[in-house]
């Protein structure tokens, strides 16, 4: 199937650092979505994206559609505890509405 | 507006019994996704529906699964018979058609299952 690679696996930062992390694709995708989830829960949607090159912002959380539009990257600033989670990238080509997800990032803030 | 529901939350039941997990998507969405997520393979698309069909079932690990969608507001996902290997966390998502968000998927709290 299709693969989606996240990086990094994981990540352990200090409360109040930026975080980065990013999802490539050797196919070209329409549309990105980014997840966050906390265990024992479903994913959660963050963000968006429907066009390359856009960049959009949901509170603290920043992502952008790559210009080639085989990645996209998320952004979190001045990170907080309850930022801890797994990210997930998804994509989806055109002519369906199946998405593909990646491997996730899991987060740990450390206070 | 309530969001995804499934049930049970949890099941434990013993190998060779049947397991039927049950999904409400969000009421106006016409698609529906099953999802299997474990440690190992992560989050896998089982199969999806769109207007109560199945469109893909290709993530379908064999002919142990099947899924049903009889009307807009349910679906089920049976396993029989159930094998200690299907053991994961079940989610169901749902999403619509229309712009301007069209295909953004809503996941449910998941059922968690466990095959002794």
């Amino acid at each position: 199937g299709q693969q989606l690679n996240q990086s990094p696996q994981s990540m352990f930062i200090q409360e109040g650092e930026d975080v980065s992390m990013n999802c490539t694709s050797s196919s070209i995708f329409n549309t990105w979505l980014w997840y966050k989830q906390d265990p024992g829960e479903g994913p959660v949607l963050l963000i968006a994206l429907y066009k390359a090159g856009e960049l959009t912002s949901n509170g603290r959380l920043t992502a952008q559609f790559g210009i080639t539009r085989k990645d996209s990257f998320l952004n979190i600033s001045a990170s907080i505890p309850s930022d801890v989670g797994i990210y997930f990238c998804a994509g989806q080509r055109s002519g369906g509405n199946q998405f593909y997800f990646g491997t996730g990032t899991s987060l740990t803030v450390i206070p | 507006d309530a969001g995804v529901i499934q049930s049970p939350r949890h099941e434990v039941t013993e190998m060779g019994q049947e397991v039927t997990l049950r999904c409400k998507p969000i009421s106006g969405h016409n698609s529906l996704f099953w999802y299997r997520q474990t440690m190992m393979r992560g989050l896998e698309l089982l199969i999806y529906f769109n207007n109560n069909v199945p469109i893909d079932d290709s993530g379908m690990p064999e002919d142990r699964f099947s899924a049903k969608m009889p009307n807009a507001s349910f679906s089920t996902l049976k396993i029989q018979p159930s094998e200690p290997r299907d053991s994961a966390v079940y989610f169901c998502a749902s999403s619509h058609d229309n712009r301007p968000r069209a295909y953004e998927q809503y996941f449910g709290p998941g059922t968690r299952l466990t095959v002794t």
